[in-house]
């Protein structure tokens, strides 16, 4: 069954700290993939996605994601981290095989220490 | 609306009570897709709508869950005869589009249900 794993479930940081996120998934066919935000209070929102193409992607407030497909990864990565990055952070993955809906990872609570 | 609206933003209900949670999804929003997020974990699928059809249910824990979007436009989820273990908080999202994965999704506020 396809899945999507993020094994860090909490992650406390100082500010200025770098941030890498994993994301492995499992998926056979062609993938797309996204980094979602929740902050404190808000809407899940989109971070940025991956269809195909570069697999370095950027996205919203300076976060970036590499897509290695023989890693079956999509990490998320933020070279200094503010304050205002504390929130929740989900992977999710799309899947067009006999369906058409997103599968998401069980989150990644950082916190970041002004 | 400027964005997905769900109500109630809370909801308690006793075990064995019918509940319904709505959503107002943004207008002109072809596709709308409701989730179910436990405490600790990501949101999952419950089921997908293409304007007023139900293309996919397979998330649809049990018998006891039903969703309709009759117009194509505000969709409801109803659980009957609710179990504690339907206490969660239920997501609703809204695409323009419809396969077209191209165009972001956008989440509501979520219902938080808790169930006595």
């Amino acid at each position: 069954a396809q899945s999507v794993s993020q094994h860090n479930h909490h992650v406390i940081l100082s500010e200025a700290a770098s941030l890498e996120l994993g994301c492995n998934y499992s998926y056979g066919g062609t993938v797309n993939l996204f980094w979602y935000v929740q902050y404190p209070g808000q809407h899940l929102q989109l971070l940025l996605k991956y269809f195909s193409g570069d697999p370095l992607v950027k996205g919203i407030k300076g976060f970036e994601a590499e897509f290695i497909k023989s890693k079956f990864s999509f990490n998320l990565r933020k070279p200094s981290v503010q304050w205002s990055d504390t929130a929740e952070y989900f992977c999710a993955a799309f899947t067009t095989s006999g369906t058409y809906k997103y599968i998401f990872g069980t989150g990644t609570r950082l916190k970041v220490l002004a | 609306g400027a964005g997905v609206s769900q109500s109630p933003r809370y909801k308690v209900a006793k075990r064995g009570q019918d509940v319904a949670l709505r959503c107002d999804p943004i207008s002109g929003h072809v596709s709308l897709f409701w989730y179910q997020q436990a405490l600790g974990q990501g949101p999952e699928f419950l089921t997908y709508f293409q304007n007023e059809a139900q293309l996919d249910k397979s998330g649809l824990p049990s018998d006891r869950f039903f969703a309709e979007r009759p117009e194509g436009s505000v969709s409801t989820l109803k659980i009957q005869r609710t179990q504690q273990e339907d206490s969660a908080v239920y997501l609703c999202a809204s695409s323009l589009a419809a396969g077209d994965i191209s165009y972001e999704q956008y989440f509501g506020p979520g219902t938080r249900l808790t169930v006595t």
